[in-house]
């Protein structure tokens, strides 16, 4: 299974963008790289998922290096309410039935 | 849409006895996860099923069985609890398991033993 790296922890201020960064160096061509959040111990939110190409969706977007060793989550207008464990998760194939590893996450402190 | 519904939300046991946690869900998804969560850390795989009547062990399956009788239920059984199973146990599903299908948890189980 491809690893992940992310920092432990992060601040931002309420308004301004939270960029939460993640690195897979080991990801495969087939893995999709994928972002859920945790917010105070409730079941892990999915956020955004993404192959090769940059993603947008209502909630964040996903940029996607070139080489794809690593990723970006961007919260455009980060609030209060997206103070939460972030964990970047690189999706083992599909013959392992979809499991995720996840690790500790970057714990993403939004401040007003 | 209630998505993935865990019951019960907590509870509390003592060393030895027995339980089920019960998940459930409305998605028509084919599989489902079972995962454990212990304070601050991440979550770990115990047992998944790739469809009704299959199940499967994953990262840390020793002490739990599971259950898929039915496609929308998942169950997850404790025979003779220990201090160690005190965690938040989590139930995920998944349309597929293809890298391109996200997983839908529930809110979680906050199981104590004593």
């Amino acid at each position: 299974d491809a690893k992940t790296t992310q920092p432990t922890s992060m601040d931002c201020a309420e308004g301004r963008a939270a960029n939460l960064p993640c690195n897979h160096s080991t990801i495969s061509g087939n893995e999709y790289v994928y972002w859920y959040r945790q917010i105070h111990s409730q079941g892990p939110q999915y956020i955004i998922h993404g192959l090769k190409n940059n993603e947008t969706n209502e909630m964040a977007s996903l940029i996607i290096t070139e080489d794809r060793k690593s990723s970006t989550l961007i919260l455009p207008h980060a609030t209060l309410r997206d103070t939460a464990v972030y964990y970047c998760i690189v999706r083992v194939a599909s013959t392992n039935a979809g499991k995720s590893t996840f690790g500790d996450g970057t714990t993403l402190t939004v401040k007003p | 849409n209630a998505g993935v519904t865990q019951t019960p939300k907590f509870r509390v046991l003592k060393t030895g006895q027995s339980m089920t946690l019960l998940c459930a869900q409305d998605m028509n998804h084919e599989y489902m996860y079972w995962y454990r969560q212990d304070p601050g850390m991440g979550l770990r795989l115990i047992h998944y099923s790739v469809g009704e009547g299959t199940t499967a062990k994953g990262e840390v399956p020793d002490g739990y069985n599971v259950s898929r009788l039915k496609k929308q239920n998942f169950l997850l059984g404790l025979e003779s609890a220990a201090p160690s199973q005190t965690s938040v146990y989590f139930c995920a599903s998944s349309y597929r398991g293809s890298s391109n299908q996200p997983q839908h948890f529930g809110d979680g189980t906050r199981l104590s033993i004593l």
